[in-house]
């Protein structure tokens, strides 16, 4: 999906391990988002960050950190995985700026994360 | 809380047949309801959206309804070929910056 890079694409941890995934956009939309994606659960929001410079906990934060380094980068990082967290992590981004706040989100194309 | 419910069992359809998925939702109406496509292993890709005061909406073949009094947006594809095979997903609004996702359909198109 052009605009939105995810690295890497695919990661084992085993549990205690920690990394960090990143996330970077070049279509200099203000808003970037943390989906995870399990079977049967649709997307959940893990962190968001409306615009360079904040960011705020959405609807599964815990176990999960963030830095929204500049406009253009949004990491999540995990410090000490779990099995629980074997998942596919989606970053997503949105344009924001008067009425568009109905603007649709742009994903990238995932990172597969297997926890042992 | 707010829940989305679409069917997950998948739907299996002939070619050339309209597809019609259902995407139900409890609690307050949203301001809109987007609709996406997933293929495997891809992210979603946005499809169309649908605002509160929008009875129906279009575009090439598919077309999407929202009714705020049954709590329902309803997706068509018509004429559907086997390339229309993926998950689809539906989403609404949830405060100013989020969108809250259902777990999606599958739709499988059989030549």
């Amino acid at each position: 999906n052009a605009g939105v890079t995810q690295t890497p694409k695919f990661q084992v941890l085993k549990t205690g391990q920690s990394m960090t995934l990143q996330c970077a956009q070049d279509m200099n939309h203000n808003s970037m988002y943390w989906y995870r994606q399990d079977p049967g659960m649709g997307l959940r929001l893990i962190y968001y960050s409306a615009s360079e410079g904040t960011t705020d906990k959405g609807e599964v934060p815990n176990g999960y950190n963030v830095s929204r380094l500049n406009k253009r980068e949004f990491s999540l990082r995990l410090e000490s995985a779990a099995p629980s967290q074997t998942s596919v992590y989606f970053c997503a981004i949105r344009d924001r700026g008067g009425l568009l706040y109905n603007s649709p989100l742009h994903f990238g194309n995932g990172t597969r994360l297997t926890v042992t | 809380s707010q829940k989305i419910e679409q069917n997950s069992e998948a739907l299996n359809i002939q070619e050339g047949k309209t597809a019609t998925l259902t995407c139900n939702y409890t609690n307050y109406s949203p301001a809109y309801l987007q609709w996406y496509r997933q293929d495997p292993g891809r992210g979603p890709v946005f499809l169309l959206l649908i605002r509160e005061n929008e009875k129906e909406k279009r575009k090439e073949r598919l077309k999407v309804t929202f009714d705020t009094t049954l709590k329902q947006s309803l997706f068509h594809i018509t004429a559907s070929q086997p390339a229309d095979s993926a998950t689809y997903l539906c989403a609404l609004a949830r405060g100013y910056n989020k969108l809250i996702f259902g777990a999606g359909t599958r739709l499988a198109v059989h030549p």
